[in-house]
């Protein structure tokens, strides 16, 4: 299966919490996992990645959990701020070089 | 310009009409990639080009055509679209080699077919 499947739909958050999107996959071919944020009126941009030979990879406000034995991986986003307001994408990559993307997570952090 | 740049921003668009995305990237990427994006779906991938030679129509209806010229460009031309073809149209570049997989987007081309 080449689907990435992802939740919530959509996140309202309060300033200062913490945010978490999570994303199931079934192939396990699967070897790349970047998270994509994207803001009105721009394309997606990445935003960290990991690979499943480690469970967590955290760059800043942001951190990757990787379960592999479960088939999922979520973002966390901590300290959360207005400016995060943002389109976030899962995604993964399969054998064929190609990004298979989740639905997206509309995030909104009220101040 | 940096980065990846799209044209135009926005269109609108009889069913009968004929016109072209352009997309041009400044990273000196060899790869690069349309993608279609609807409201609450995953983004679609749709054509692939890897120096130049395509390798990858994911189902695409014929009445979307890519062309790429060279490593830099890269135009999706469209005629006789449907109204369900309205979309965001994302084009991306990469560099594809080992290791690394990251896809650079442009801000994308509104398209509204009426």
């Amino acid at each position: 299966q080449q689907q990435v499947k992802q939740s919530p739909q959509s996140l309202i958050v309060q300033k200062g919490g913490i945010s978490i999107i999570n994303c199931a996959y079934e192939n396990t071919a699967f070897d790349y996992f970047p998270w994509y944020q994207q803001f009105p009126g721009k394309g997606p941009a990445l935003l960290i990645a990991i690979r499943p030979d480690v469970s967590e990879k955290k760059e800043g406000r942001f951190t990757i959990s990787f379960n592999k034995s479960a088939k999922q991986f979520s973002l966390h986003i901590m300290d959360s701020q207005p400016g995060d307001s943002a389109t976030y994408f899962c995604a993964a990559l399969n054998q064929g070089g190609k990004l298979i993307f989740g639905q997206g997570t509309e995030l909104s952090v009220k101040p | 310009e940096t980065g990846v740049t799209q044209t135009p921003r926005h269109l609108v668009m009889g069913m009968t009409n004929k016109k072209s995305l352009k997309c041009e990237q400044h990273l000196g990427h060899n790869a690069m990639y349309w993608y279609k994006q609807s409201a609450k779906k995953p983004l679609e991938l749709m054509f692939v080009y890897n120096f130049k030679e395509q390798t990858e129509n994911n189902s695409v209806p014929s009445r979307f055509s890519p062309e790429c010229p060279n490593s830099s460009h890269l135009f999706l031309h469209l005629h006789t679209l449907q109204p369900e073809d309205s979309a965001l149209y994302l084009c991306a570049s990469s560099q594809v080699a080992q290791s690394s997989y990251e896809q650079y987007f442009g801000p994308g081309t509104r398209l509204t077919v009426t």
